[in-house]
């Protein structure tokens, strides 16, 4: 079925380090892409999303780009702050006859020590 | 804005008890999720709700599992008898649009620890 596979964590970074956490997606329809995060003893919130193929979404200093060449929506940032240390979530939409929700990836660790 | 309450925060119960989760979405807002999440793992769609009808429970154990969004506002999601994987943290999560590409709004989750 539709689903997002990503990178597995935990990943550990230096503060001002550069972030890529890997997202792809199943190519089926037209989905929306988005990356969710969760600070610890919060709920999921959304970081940013992109509705179709090219687009850019952006928040933060965090971006990822819709490739549908490469069924790919990595995140990325050039320089991690101790407060970016949360999970992250890729997500896409799916259709399940009249119903539209968000499927989502397993999630990645990111810690950023000082 | 008021962001979605769930209650309670905490559960412990022993497997073949009873146990009910409660949401409070934002106001207005049509759609609702409840979403099961294992530790380690993503989100796992457990039903939808639009206003007070249910527009998807495929993914939903009807055997032991029961939910439902009276007056389409609040919602109880309830599990009768807990077994020990269903130990989790349930979410509920709300949108005012129809499911597609909206931002959905979480709340803090239910921790379930089913012993």
């Amino acid at each position: 079925g539709d689903s997002v596979t990503q990178m597995e964590g935990p990943v550990t970074l230096s503060e001002e380090a550069f972030l890529t956490i890997n997202c792809t997606y199943t190519a089926t329809g037209y989905p929306s892409l988005f990356w969710y995060v969760q600070y610890p003893g919060e709920g999921l919130q959304l970081l940013l999303k992109a509705t179709k193929a090219d687009d850019k979404g952006s928040n933060k200093g965090f971006e990822a780009t819709y490739r549908k060449e490469t069924t790919s929506f990595h995140l990325e940032k050039g320089s991690v702050q101790v407060s970016d240390s949360a999970v992250y979530f890729c997500a896409r939409t799916i259709s399940s006859g009249s119903a539209r929700q968000l499927t989502f990836g397993s999630g990645t660790q990111l810690t950023v020590l000082p | 804005e008021a962001g979605v309450a769930q209650s309670p925060r905490y559960k412990i119960i022993e497997k073949r008890q009873s146990v009910a989760f409660w949401c409070n979405p934002i106001s207005g807002h049509a759609t609702l999720y409840w979403y099961q999440q294992i530790l380690g793992q993503g989100p796992k769609l457990l039903i939808q709700f639009q206003n007070n009808g249910v527009v998807d429970d495929s993914q939903l154990p009807k055997d032991r599992f029961s939910a439902e969004r009276l007056k389409g506002v609040d919602s109880t999601l309830k599990i009768q008898p807990a077994k020990l994987e269903d130990s989790a943290v349930y979410l509920c999560a709300s949108t005012s649009g129809t499911g597609g590409s909206e931002k959905l709004f979480f709340g803090s989750g239910t921790q379930l620890s089913v012993l």
